[in-house]
């Protein structure tokens, strides 16, 4: 199955500032989901992308999917205290149903 | 969307006894998913559990350690097997919704081995 990779795994953002998350898949991907679990919470869903290229925002939130549905990113502008959490990318293989996790990345904001 | 209740929530229990977690959604879904979340780390799938067949075991996961119940499509037990203190996780369930789309988690059961 894929691998994915996802960078960096800490995050320690001035309040206001901008940050992003990338992720890296071994093989290309279906599709690409986002999750953010705040600290003793459990994973919730923040988007799906599905097609190359593709760009979905959420207020400060820009997901984007690669060309060749390999990798993504997650950019956060105007990081607030709220934004604090660990964000997941999970990669869908062609011809799989299995989500395969990043590693994460742990957001600290400092006021 | 699903409402998936996980229980316990906590346990703290002694090495070489088991704990059985369950799982029940509102809804029937096909696929029922176990995840291990070590403290700080991401989520490791389990298994997949399947109504009326076998659970099919990751990597590194054997039935004998992690026994998968699914007797219906909207209830599943995962049970943690005589434990050790590298049992101690947070152990989650997950389902699909509708359209096989986003993944909805269960509370998590934070699981300490003593």
């Amino acid at each position: 199955g894929q691998q994915v990779m996802q960078i960096p795994q800490y995050q320690h953002v001035q309040e206001g500032e901008d940050f992003t998350t990338y992720c890296n898949s071994s093989t290309t991907l279906s599709n690409i989901q986002w999750y953010k679990q705040r600290p003793g919470g459990h994973p919730v869903f923040l988007i799906q992308l599905v097609k190359s290229g593709e760009v979905k925002k959420q207020k400060r939130l820009t997901f984007q999917f690669g060309e060749a549905k390999k990798n993504s990113s997650l950019h956060i502008t105007a990081t607030q205290t709220t934004d604090v959490g660990t964000y997941f990318c999970a990669g869908v293989g062609d011809n799989d149903y299995k989500l395969s996790f990043g590693a994460g990345t742990t957001v600290t904001v400092r006021a | 969307s699903a409402v998936i209740s996980q229980k316990p929530s906590r346990d703290i229990c002694q090495r070489g006894t088991s704990l059985t977690i369950q799982c029940q959604v509102d809804s029937q879904v096909t696929m029922m998913f176990w995840y291990r979340q070590q403290p700080g780390q991401s989520l490791t799938l389990i298994a997949t559990a399947n109504q009326g067949s076998e659970a099919t075991y990751e990597s590194g996961f054997v039935i004998d350690k992690f026994p998968i119940s699914r007797p219906n499509l909207t209830f599943s037990t995962l049970t943690v097997s005589n434990m050790s203190p590298e049992d101690s996780s947070i152990y989650l369930c997950s389902v699909e919704g509708p359209g096989g789309t986003e993944a909805f988690f269960g509370q998590g059961t934070r699981l300490t081995v003593v």
